[in-house]
């Protein structure tokens, strides 16, 4: 089956640094990314849709110069939460797709980060 | 704005018990998915509806459609410790936009 695979599994760094989370599909090409966030114990929350080769689209209130998304290859994207602060520790996730929207999307594993 | 309400938010039930757990919004999906997810772990996918009134089994997990598409169910038989988790429905929008929106969530605990 499709593999999407999120790397770093846990982040924890200090207030004020760039921290970058990369999200690559092993077996498919990957049209669409997706960009999610989650707070503990609540459900996932849509930041951001990237397409290869074009600006993500970011979800109302998501802050797209804080979050940084670069897609640029059917098989990589990459979420930088820049100068990151203790209230942007959460749980990310990302999830792929290949092809049209009635294709599934394929989730990885998810990055925990811990900003002291 | 779309949303997607579950119920129960949280649920503890002993095992062997059944349950279910509802997905309701005011608009209407193009499909909708049963997700579970453990902790520190991003969302298995379980099943995709699309027709209404549409229902699916996965072994002892029935999953309902609404008839209107804007609604689901999920119904577990004789639950097991194993089925604890976080289930999430996540549903289609028929706008151009195509994004996954996702429920509230429902967090099973099953006591052995």
């Amino acid at each position: 089956g499709a593999v999407v695979s999120q790397h770093p599994s846990r982040v924890i760094c200090k207030s004020g640094t760039s921290v970058k989370i990369e999200c690559r599909s092993l077996d498919f090409q990957a049209t669409t990314m997706f960009w999610y966030r989650q707070f503990p114990k609540q459900s996932l929350m849509l930041m951001a849709t990237s397409n290869e080769g074009s600006k993500a689209t970011y979800e109302q209130g998501v802050e797209k110069d804080k979050f940084l998304i670069n897609h640029a290859s059917l098989t990589l994207s990459t979420l930088t939460v820049t100068s990151a602060h203790p209230e942007d520790s959460s749980f990310y996730i990302c999830s792929a797709r290949d092809g049209p929207s009635n294709q599934p999307q394929h989730f990885g594993d998810g990055t925990r980060l811990s900003i002291l | 704005t779309q949303l997607l309400e579950q119920s129960p938010q949280f649920l503890s039930i002993q095992e062997g018990e059944n349950l279910t757990v509802y997905c309701n919004s005011s608009s209407v999906f193009s499909s909708l998915q049963w997700y579970r997810q453990e902790p520190g772990e991003g969302p298995v996918l379980l099943v995709t509806v699309v027709t209404g009134g549409e229902v699916k089994k996965l072994k002892r997990l029935t999953f309902q459609f609404g008839d209107a598409r804007k609604d689901s169910s999920l119904h577990i038989t004789a639950a097991q410790p194993g089925d604890t988790g976080l289930y999430l429905c996540a549903g289609v929008g028929e706008d151009s936009s195509y994004k996954l929106i996702f429920g509230s969530g429902t967090r099973l605990l099953v006591r052995p």
